[in-house]
């Protein structure tokens, strides 16, 4: 069975500090999708990024990049120079491929990182 | 961002009220879902709709009564709610892939229901 992990609960930064949120996941399937979405207080669930699991470049949004490390089952998140309107929970969720048994469309989400952005 | 919109946003009900939360998605998908997150626990899937046919009922109890009219309309239909059914509930919807897998879901911002 697949499984998200977001060990960290809560982290408190300063604004314009760097923060990294930690996502490790669980899958047997060899094609599979990850995701990261943010909830500000709002509510909404914002998509932030998908990546499949045959890319494994970085990637840079912004202040925003994801290092995703096949060998360490690991997908991690960091902001750079943080702000206060980063404060939000953040959500990392893994899909698996339906060749392998698994449904396309269903997410498995973490437990979520409540990000606080002090000014 | 107005892709996914519901309503309410809140709602306060009784248990033996009845009510229905809508969910629209102006996004030109095909499939469309329910979650319920509580607090403390991950977003919890409950209904899956896939071209207007409800292909997912993830044990969800028959108080919860799902209904999807076309593609791009949702509703779920509440009555006898109990008072741990409060949460917010957030509708979500996808563009089959023709089972590529990997569809991304756009959510809407939830209705926060209380049920005293």
């Amino acid at each position: 069975a697949q499984k998200v992990t977001q060990a960290q609960t809560e982290i408190s930064v300063v604004e314009k500090e760097d923060v990294t949120l930690d996502c490790v996941y669980e899958t047997r399937d060899t094609t599979y999708y990850l995701f990261w979405y943010k909830q500000p207080p709002s509510g909404e669930l914002v998509f932030l990024i998908r990546r499949n699991s045959f890319d494994e470049q970085n990637e840079i949004s912004g202040r925003y990049s994801w290092n995703f490390q096949k060998s360490t089952s690991s997908f991690n998140f960091t902001i750079t120079a943080s702000q206060v309107v980063d404060s939000a929970v953040y959500f990392c969720a893994l899909s698996e491929s339906p060749n392998s048994g698994g449904s396309n469309y269903k997410l498995t989400f973490g437990k979520g990182t409540l990000l606080t952005v002090n000014p | 961002e107005t892709g996914v919109t519901q309503t309410p946003r809140h709602l306060v009900m009784g248990m033996t009220n009845k009510k229905s939360l809508k969910c629209e998605q102006h996004l030109g998908h095909n499939a469309m879902y329910w979650y319920k997150q509580s607090a403390k626990k991950p977003l919890e899937l409950m209904f899956v709709y896939n071209f207007k046919e409800q292909t997912e009922n993830n044990s969800v109890p028959s108080r919860f009564s799902p209904e999807c009219p076309n593609s791009s309309h949702l509703f779920l239909h509440l009555h006898t709610l109990q008072p741990e059914d409060s949460a917010l509930y957030l509708c979500a919807s996808s563009s089959r892939s023709g089972g590529r897998g990997g569809e991304t879901q756009y959510f809407g911002p939830g209705t926060r229901l209380l049920v005293l």
